[in-house]
């Protein structure tokens, strides 16, 4: 069974860089079958997409956060990353990260597995 | 614009069933979309993929009181036999081109 595990500190500083980690387990992250993706949840609020790679390094990024956001891929520890750089109180969010199906000319499609979610608060 | 359009709110009685609505875009209206439910306080699940013709592939355990239907530019989530567990939020998605929009979620409550 497909699962994913985000990991990294729940409280950021304002200016400073967000960090988290997806670990997949169930499944080898190197397939080209997929994209592996970023999604937060403000609090109270929907979700927003941030941005999704492929095993390959292959990076697509919503238009609002492309400027501060970075996603990498580690095939070797089976895991993706995000960074998040001059986060304000607005980056205020549970992340998720998800399986991302390939869409028919092969870019991210829609997600069919979700990690359980980590709240991140930017707070001095 | 891609953009996907929700009702904020729904309700309805146990054991009834419920339509929930996403509306495309105009000049998206063929495109497909999935629906995801997001219980409280847990993250959110996949429910189905839901093309065009109406045609959906659910994901793994997802009961058949779920199914998906389509019209025009709307998507529809219809669920029956409506249980406790069924409140919920829900989120309908779409992509295009390397880009990935939710639309804002329909709160179902059941009554």
């Amino acid at each position: 069974q497909l699962q994913l595990q985000e990991s990294g500190p729940g409280l950021v500083k304002p200016s400073e860089t967000l960090s988290l980690t997806c670990t997949v387990s169930g499944a080898s992250i190197s397939t080209s079958s997929y994209y592996w993706g970023w999604i937060r949840q403000p609090p109270g609020k929907g979700l927003e997409w941030i941005g999704s790679i492929s095993y390959s390094g292959s990076t697509y990024s919503n238009p609002s956060l492309k400027s501060r956001v970075t996603i990498s891929v580690d095939t070797s520890k089976n895991h993706f990353s995000l960074k998040l750089t001059s986060v304000t109180a607005a980056d205020t969010a549970v992340y998720y990260c998800a399986r991302n199906t390939l869409s028919v000319t092969s870019r991210p499609g829609y997600f069919d597995y979700w990690g359980q979610g980590t709240l991140v608060t930017v707070s001095s | 614009q891609l953009v996907l359009t929700q009702s904020p709110s729904a309700s309805a009685s146990l054991g009834a069933s419920v339509k929930l609505t996403c509306t495309l875009s105009s000049a998206h209206s063929s495109y497909a979309i999935a629906w995801h439910q997001q219980q409280p306080e847990k993250g959110p699940r996949y429910l189905m993929k839901l093309n065009s013709d109406g045609g959906h592939n659910k994901g793994d355990g997802i009961p058949d009181r779920f199914s998906g239907s389509s019209s025009g530019a709307e998507r529809y989530l219809t669920i029956s036999s409506l249980q406790p567990e069924d409140e919920a939020d829900y989120y309908c998605q779409t992509w295009d081109s390397g880009l990935v929009v939710f639309g804002g979620g329909t709160k179902l409550t059941v009554l």
